[in-house]
This record gives C-alpha cells, structure tokens and sequence, in this order.
C-alpha cells in the first residue's frame, strides 16, 4: 500500500509567487520523520527540510516552510517567492522510526515549474 | 559536511556483464546506506538496506543474487549489478547515515551521492 501520496503530478507557479506541495502520510508508528527532497533535472537529491513527528512547531528553512497538521497525516511543504531555479521534482519522503538506520521512503513526486 | 561520493557517474555495459558502483562518504561514519533505484520519471524505491559488516536487507522484488550488496568498511559500499540485462537500465543512488561520534546524528537527512546512470545494451 502506497504509504506516501503526493496528488500533484505537475505544478505550475508565478514567479515571486508562493506555492504549496501536498503529501499525505500513512503510518502506524509513533515516531517518524518527514523529509522533503528536491531533485532537479541532474538528478541530484537536495535536502530541503524536516519535521520530526513529535515537533510541535512547523520547521522552516529559509523560503521552505512545512505544513505539519499530524491529525490529518500531512505535510505540505511551502515554497515562497518562487525562483526560476526551484523547477524540478519535489519529493516528500518518510523514516518510520527516528533512528539514522531506519529506512525512508519516498513518494511519487510533484513536478514544479516556475515561469517567469 | 555529510558528503557521499558515487561512482562512476555513467556507465553502459554490454547485455551479460555485471557492473558495480561505489558509494562512499567522505567526512563521516556511514554505519548505513541504502540503495536506490529510479525509472525515468518515476520516484526513487528503495532496493536494500546495508548495514557495515553484516548482510544487506532486501525490499520485496529485488533479486538479492542479481544485486549484490557488500558493506565492509564504515565509508564504503558496492552494489554490483550481475549478468545486467537492458531492463536494469536505470538510475542507481545511494544515500548514507550514521551514528556515533564521528558520524550524523538521528533523524538526520539522508545523504546522497550523485547517482549513476546505467544503460545496458
């Protein structure tokens, strides 16, 4: 069963624009992490940010916000004033556990581009 | 810091060969790396999990004998691509974590190398 859904094959955003990527999770475990990973056309994974499941605060990271509503299993990663070089795949990702062993899986990703 | 060094970059082998690609991490302790694979267009899944100097844990489906995974030392993994047939054509990446000391600490992000891009002929 798909334990990660992204619902946005494609996204389009203004330039200077905000936009929102959606994820929702499925998992039975208490602890967990979320990540999101931007892989652009090089095909090289960026880490963007993370929440751990027991963070109260939404983690940000300069223009990379996360929308951690946990009741509802999601995690929508928010990208502000959007820039021609954040055109790529975005994947949100999660580690059932929160040790460095515990494996992480991925989503389908959402395909974002940026126009000028 | 954290930085994981893949190679070779590309490779294409010929129908039969086997093809092994190298995962190191460079400033920090890798006591795990996971290997991954993608299809154009599609999302990374992961193949298996290897542990330094025990046996790789494999996902569902993926052919351990086909895809040999070797751990031995804190800094190096190999995934060897045995008798490679067109349909492994794929983009392999390895991504690394650690604990300890010398090494990340949890829940922090994985690591990745810059994968490789592997065309059978």
């Amino acid at each position: 069963a798909q334990k990660i859904t992204q619902t946005q094959p494609g996204m389009f955003v203004q330039e200077k624009e905000a936009v929102t990527l959606d994820c929702t999770y499925d998992t039975s475990d208490q602890s967990y992490g979320l990540f999101w990973y931007k892989q652009p056309s090089s095909g090289e994974m960026i880490f963007l940010i993370y929440q751990g499941s027991y963070d109260e605060q939404n983690a940000t990271e300069g223009r990379y916000s996360l929308n951690f509503q946990k009741a509802r299993k999601s995690a929508n990663l928010v990208i502000s004033a959007s820039q021609l070089g954040d055109s790529a795949m975005y994947f949100c990702a999660m580690r059932e556990g929160v040790a460095s062993y515990d494996k992480v899986i991925f989503g389908p990703g959402t395909s974002l581009s940026v126009i000028p | 810091g954290a930085v994981v060094s893949q190679h070779p970059s590309w490779v294409i082998c010929k129908s039969g060969t086997s093809v092994k690609i190298e995962c190191r991490s460079l400033d920090f302790q890798a006591t795990t790396m996971f290997w991954y694979r993608q299809f154009p267009k599609q999302s990374l899944m992961l193949m298996a999990t290897s542990n330094e100097g025990s046996k790789a844990t494999y996902e569902q489906g993926v052919e351990k004998d086909k895809f040999l995974i070797n751990h031995a030392s804190l800094t190096l993994s190999t995934l060897t691509v045995t008798s490679a047939h067109p349909e492994d054509s794929s983009f392999y990446i390895c991504s690394a974590s650690g604990q300890g000391p010398n090494s990340l600490p949890d829940n922090s992000p994985l690591h990745f190398g810059n994968g490789t891009r592997l065309t059978v002929t």
